[in-house]
């Protein structure tokens, strides 16, 4: 069976620094992954998809994600935060019946 | 820009009382999906739809839930009699066809609270 494990429930950083939100998977095959954001008061907006092709992944708002499958993982990044991406990050692998599976999710918080 | 659309985006309700949540998917958009997400976690999902068929509903509580999609377009799910382990967000989401790289577009959704 499929599932994703989102390793850091919060994560803070300052304003203008990298952001990692780490994400590991297991599956046995190769699935589709995808990061969706969730900020307060708002629907679920997809971030980026991977889906078997390039394994550097570029999304929205300048955030990327690389599929490592050595390492089972498919962490998401961004090189310099805005006050803007604080929300909840969710990572999400296709369970193979076109039904997701999402992580519990990362609070990410911005300081100023 | 096409919006998945939920209603009502809050419900207080008691327990034992029956409650109904609805949702409009984008135009077009063949499969249809109703997750709950409690506080916390992430979602989970409650029953999926292609056009007017349930394809999947092994995790909606069937005893209590019932969800329908009677033309293939909108669609409601109810709850009753609701518990208070049911206080959750409960949302909506599309997508074209439901493959397994369909991106699936979310509704603000329905915080559901019960007393």
């Amino acid at each position: 069976a499929q599932s994703v494990t989102q390793l850091d429930s919060h994560v803070s950083v300052s304003e203008g620094t990298p952001v990692l939100l780490r994400c590991n998977y297991s599956s046995s095959y190769s699935p589709s992954l995808f990061w969706y954001v969730q900020h307060p008061n708002k629907g679920l907006q997809l971030l980026l998809k991977y889906t078997s092709a390039a394994t550097l992944v570029k999304g929205i708002n300048g955030f990327e994600a690389e599929f490592k499958k050595s390492e089972t993982s498919f962490h998401l990044t961004k090189p310099s935060a805005h006050m803007s991406d604080a929300a909840e990050y969710f990572c999400v692998v296709e369970s193979g019946t076109y039904k997701y599976i999402f992580g519990t999710g990362t609070r990410l918080k911005v300081l100023a | 820009e096409a919006e998945v659309a939920q209603s009502p985006r809050y419900k207080i309700t008691e327990k034992s009382q029956a409650v109904a949540f609805w949702c409009d998917p984008i135009s077009g958009h063949a499969t249809l999906y109703w997750y709950r997400q409690i506080l916390g976690q992430g979602p989970e999902l409650l029953v999926q739809f292609q056009d007017e068929s349930v394809v999947d509903d092994s995790q909606l509580p069937k005893d209590r839930f019932s969800a329908e999609r009677l033309k293939g377009v909108d669609s409601t799910l109810k709850i009753q009699p609701a518990e208070l382990g049911d206080s959750a967000m409960y949302l909506c989401a599309s997508s074209t066809r439901g493959g397994a790289v369909d991106e699936q577009f979310f509704g603000p959704g329905t915080r559901l609270t019960v007393l």
